[in-house]
């Protein structure tokens, strides 16, 4: 089955830096990469998301880019804020099978001002 | 604005009992699925339904039971419920279609055990 390695699992910055989450998955046929950030005590929620047609995706300060010879994809935040700072899961979703994502452990960003 | 809504926030409840989670979704998603979020240990797929009165089994279903009578609702049943399943439980909905879509989840219910 597909496995998501997600990484750093803390990733701490200084407000106005970047931050940036790789995560690498194992099955080619994967096709479906979402991002959810969960902030303390409150449920995760889908932020960016991008499928295996395209090399990158971008709103406002957050993008992603996808790598399929590698199978890496990475999340990028520009001029982190206090308000950024939250846990951030990966996932990869092969379309034509279950459908259910394979999910990375998370990354726990801490933005300090 | 899309909503998924699980009845409780916070539950406790006592070894052996038999606990009802009940998640309700407002936006005709055929999909429903239930996790358990454990320190450490990420997001555990429990049991996945794609129709009514349809449910799979995910990565961790023993102790669980699951009930989906009508699209909008799908429950999760602890049997008997032991200190082990004390967690947090997220539920969560996508659209159908045959193509992969992001969850929109629930608030969430943070059961205990004792």
């Amino acid at each position: 089955g597909e496995n998501v390695e997600q990484h750093p699992s803390t990733l701490s910055v200084q407000e106005g830096d970047s931050a940036v989450i790789k995560c690498t998955y194992s099955d080619s046929a994967s096709n479906y990469f979402p991002w959810y950030k969960q902030e303390l005590g409150k449920r995760p929620q889908l932020i960016i998301d991008i499928r295996s047609n395209v090399g990158e995706k971008k709103d406002q300060r957050i993008a992603v880019t996808l790598n399929k010879t590698a199978k890496h994809f990475s999340l990028h935040i520009t001029e982190t804020q206090p308000e950024d700072s939250a846990v951030y899961f990966c996932a990869a979703t092969v379309s034509g099978g279950s459908y259910i994502p394979t999910f990375g452990r998370g990354t726990s960003l801490i933005v300090h001002p | 604005d899309v909503k998924v809504t699980q009845s409780s926030r916070y539950l406790v409840k006592r070894t052996g009992e038999k606990v009802f989670l009940e998640c309700v979704q407002d936006m005709d998603h055929e999909n429903m699925f239930w996790y358990r979020q454990d320190p450490g240990l990420g997001l555990r797929l429990i049991y996945f339904s794609y129709d009514v009165k349809m449910k799979e089994k995910g990565d961790i279903p023993e102790g669980y039971s699951v009930s989906r009578e009508k699209k909008e609702r799908f429950s999760l049943i602890l049997e008997s419920a032991s200190t082990n399943q004390t967690s947090m439980y997220l539920c969560a909905s996508t659209p159908g279609g045959g193509v992969s879509y992001g969850y929109t989840f629930g608030s969430g219910t943070r059961l205990t055990v004792v």
